[in-house]
């Protein structure tokens, strides 16, 4: 069974920009939860997604949003990037999310904001 | 306000000895903990959880040890091995409503294993 796919894998930006990231789950899997890793704050939650609605909403500001479509494929957007913004970006999946659901991670993507 | 805490950012170990991580946490709520181990340029993989009614989990070298009145978790490795080296974080689960569970991560410990 493939794995969770995260697309690109690097990028590199300059300030004032907007990046979208894409992420694609193990097959089955509706639930695509996103996460900010920096090395200060290690996981941080930005939202999840399930059937196509936002489901679940960490405390970030409205400059990042999402969406999932209806294969289940998730796209992560932030605009208006920051210096602050750079960070690994994760994409986890999971069957339904439910209380027997293990969370899957993708490898990454790592952007640069210069 | 940090729910889940690593307090310790690192932590070194020669093989064959024992590796000791801890998480703390304070809400409640969480009925769920599962440690991720995460090697540079991947994702996190899950490696062993413990449900808030048992106090112990073991597989193979891992085993999670639950103090609920003490809102601490630790997690063995024994033997280590030096493939064991990467970054440990400790998650908690809680119900986030529409049917949902979510998860809270520490910040992370990064095991050393001195071969």
């Amino acid at each position: 069974k493939a794995g969770v796919t995260q697309t690109p894998r690097y990028l590199i930006k300059t300030r004032g920009q907007q990046v979208t990231l894409s992420c694609s789950p193990i097959s089955g899997h509706r639930s695509v939860s996103w996460y900010q890793q920096t090395p200060g704050q290690g996981l941080q939650f930005l939202f999840e997604y399930f059937s196509e609605t936002q489901r679940n909403k960490g405390n970030f500001p409205g400059r990042f949003s999402g969406r999932q479509f209806s294969n289940s494929r998730s796209e992560m957007n932030v605009s208006t990037l920051e210096l602050g913004d750079s960070a690994l970006y994760l994409c986890a999946s999971r069957r339904d999310g439910t209380s027997t659901d293990t969370q899957y991670f993708g490898p990454g993507t790592r952007l640069t904001v210069l | 306000d940090q729910q889940v805490k690593q307090n310790s950012p690192s932590l070194s170990v020669q093989e064959g000895r024992i590796s000791i991580l801890n998480c703390d946490y304070t809400n409640s709520m969480f009925d769920y903990f599962l440690w991720y181990k995460k090697y540079p340029a991947e994702g996190p993989t899950f490696l062993i959880s413990i449900s808030s009614i048992k106090d112990k989990n073991e597989d193979g070298r891992f085993t999670v040890f639950l103090n609920k009145s003490a809102k601490h978790l630790s997690l063995h490795i024994v033997p280590s091995q030096p493939g064991d080296s990467a970054v440990y974080f400790c998650a908690a689960r809680a119900y986030s409503g529409a049917g949902s569970y979510q998860l809270t991560f520490g910040k992370g410990t990064k095991l050393s294993v001195i071969p």
